[in-house]
């Protein structure tokens, strides 16, 4: 199994610009999470998709954010425009169900100058 | 909403010695408890985990116990390994994983 995958792996940009992060859950998993880490706020849920439909979307940060999930196999989380705030840890984690474990890709390394 | 507080956010320990990373929640409602472990530079991998209908869980070196009454559980391994040396998060689940700020251990071999 190859587990859930993430890309890029690290992504350097300037304030302002558009970026985008990419997840492939694993194959059979029905619910696909995002998730944000910095030092000072953890680990924070920021969407949850379930079946392909966004069901909590209450920690997206603000209408800056937004992700798509157009098939079972396929995630985005785009930022526009960025801000040096955003610089954290992005990770995608897929599940059987939303209330099963979950397993975590590597993340994405976000830095914004 | 879900609050979940972890303790201690640094432990460090002789090789050989017991390890113990303490939970509190707040949503009487959350059934269901993992722990991560996130080396450098890795996500969370989860290593244990445990639903409300059981009080004890035991995987090997590991285990974790839990108090719906108290609204605490807590992460215990034994005979520590350099290897163990990583980043544990647990987490509390009643709608959402709510996930602790994370406790670093460190094994001194």
């Amino acid at each position: 199994d190859a587990g859930v995958i993430q890309s890029p792996r690290h992504e350097v940009t300037e304030m302002g610009q558009e970026v985008t992060l990419r997840c492939k859950p694993i194959s059979g998993h029905n619910s696909l999470f995002w998730y944000r880490q910095t030092m000072m706020r953890g680990l924070e849920l920021l969407i949850y998709f379930n079946n392909n439909v966004p069901i909590d979307d209450s920690g997206m940060p603000e209408d800056r954010f937004s992700a798509k999930m157009p098939n079972a196999s396929f995630s985005t989380l785009k930022i526009q425009p960025s801000e040096p705030r955003d610089s954290a840890v992005y990770f995608c984690a897929s599940s059987l169900g939303g209330k099963e474990t979950q397993y975590f890709g590597p993340g994405t390394r976000l830095l914004v100058l | 909403g879900e609050n979940v507080e972890q303790h201690p956010s640094t432990l460090s320990v002789q090789e050989g010695d017991s390890a113990v990373i303490k939970c509190t929640y707040s949503d009487s409602a959350s059934n269901y408890f993992p722990w991560y472990k996130q080396e450098l530079g890795k996500g969370p991998q989860l290593i244990i985990d445990i639903r409300s209908n059981v009080g004890e869980k035991k995987d090997q070196r590991i285990a974790v116990t839990l108090n719906k009454t108290a609204k605490h559980f807590s992460l215990h391994i034994t005979e520590t390994q350099p290897e163990d040396s990583a980043v544990y998060f647990c987490a509390a689940e009643g709608g959402k994983l709510i996930f602790g700020q994370g406790t670093e251990l460190s094994v001194k071999p």
